[in-house]
C-alpha cells in the first residue's frame, strides 16, 4: 500500500464554489503529479512539481492551480467549480532509482452540480 | 511524438486463458516502460516494468515482451483469473521524466 493520501475521497458541491483537494505523501518524493481521469478512462496530466516551490502545468489545460510549499504536500485548488470539472482527480508521486515507480493515491471523486 | 498507443480498448478472456495487451510508441528517447493495473475506485498501481536493454521480463503470471526495433511492447497475462479483471495502462518515460500513459485496456476475465 502506497503512502500517499488524498482527501476528501468524495465531494459533491455546487457551481461557483471554491474547493481544495488535498494530497500528502510520506515517502519524501520530490516529484508529484495531479491527473484527471474519468472512471476507467485515460489519465490526463494537469499539474506536476519537481520539488518545493516548483509547479508546472501538464498536458491537459486545467482551470485549477497547485502549490508546493512543503515536500510532502501538493494541494489542488479550483477557484470556481463548474459541472465540467466533474471527474476523478488522482495524485501521484515518483521515486528515483532504476525501478521508477509512480505511486498513486486513491483519488477524489468530484461532482459539481 | 509523445503519444503512446494501446490496444485493444477492451478485452474479454476466459478463465485460464492468455490476455495480451499491446502498446506502441514513437519517441526513441523513452527508456522505461511500466504497466499499471487499476481496479474500480482505486488509483493505478505498478504491475511490472521493463527497460529496453532486455527483450522480456517475467514476474509470476505477468510478462512484458519488448521489441525495440518495432517500438512496441506488450503485456501477457498467463492463466488469467477473474481477479485480474481491471483496467491496464502501459506507460513510457524518458530519463526519469513525466510518464506518458496509454489510453487503457479494460480486461474482463470470465469465470
Amino acid at each position: 500500500e502506497a503512502d500517499i493520501y488524498q482527501t476528501p475521497r468524495y465531494l459533491v458541491i455546487g457551481t461557483g464554489k471554491k474547493i481544495t483537494l488535498e494530497c500528502s505523501q510520506t515517502m519524501g518524493h520530490d516529484k508529484m503529479y495531479w491527473y484527471q481521469q474519468d472512471p476507467g478512462m485515460e489519465l490526463h496530466l494537469i499539474h506536476y512539481s519537481y520539488g518545493v516551490n516548483s509547479t508546472e502545468k501538464g498536458d491537459l489545460s486545467s482551470e485549477s492551480t497547485v502549490s508546493r510549499i512543503r515536500t510532502e504536500h501538493f494541494p489542488l485548488t479550483l477557484e470556481s467549480a463548474r459541472p465540467s470539472h466533474t471527474s476523478q482527480y488522482l495524485c501521484a508521486s515518483t521515486n528515483g532509482g532504476r525501478r521508477i515507480e509512480q505511486f498513486f493515491g486513491p483519488g477524489t471523486r468530484l461532482t459539481v452540480l | 511524438q509523445q503519444q503512446v498507443k494501446q490496444s485493444p480498448q477492451s478485452l474479454i478472456v476466459q478463465k485460464g486463458g492468455i490476455s495480451i495487451i499491446n502498446c506502441a510508441y514513437e519517441n526513441t528517447a523513452f527508456d522505461y516502460f511500466p504497466w499499471y493495473q487499476q481496479f474500480p475506485g482505486k488509483g493505478p498501481a505498478l504491475l511490472i516494468a521493463i527497460r529496453p536493454d532486455v527483450s522480456e521480463k517475467k514476474e509470476g503470471r505477468f510478462t512484458i515482451s519488448f521489441n525495440k526495433s518495432a517500438k512496441q511492447f506488450s503485456l501477457h497475462i498467463m492463466d488469467s483469473q477473474p481477479g485480474d479483471s481491471a483496467t491496464y495502462f502501459c506507460a513510457a518515460s524518458a530519463y526519469g521524466q513525466n510518464f506518458v500513459f496509454g489510453p487503457g485496456t479494460r480486461l474482463s476475465v470470465l469465470p
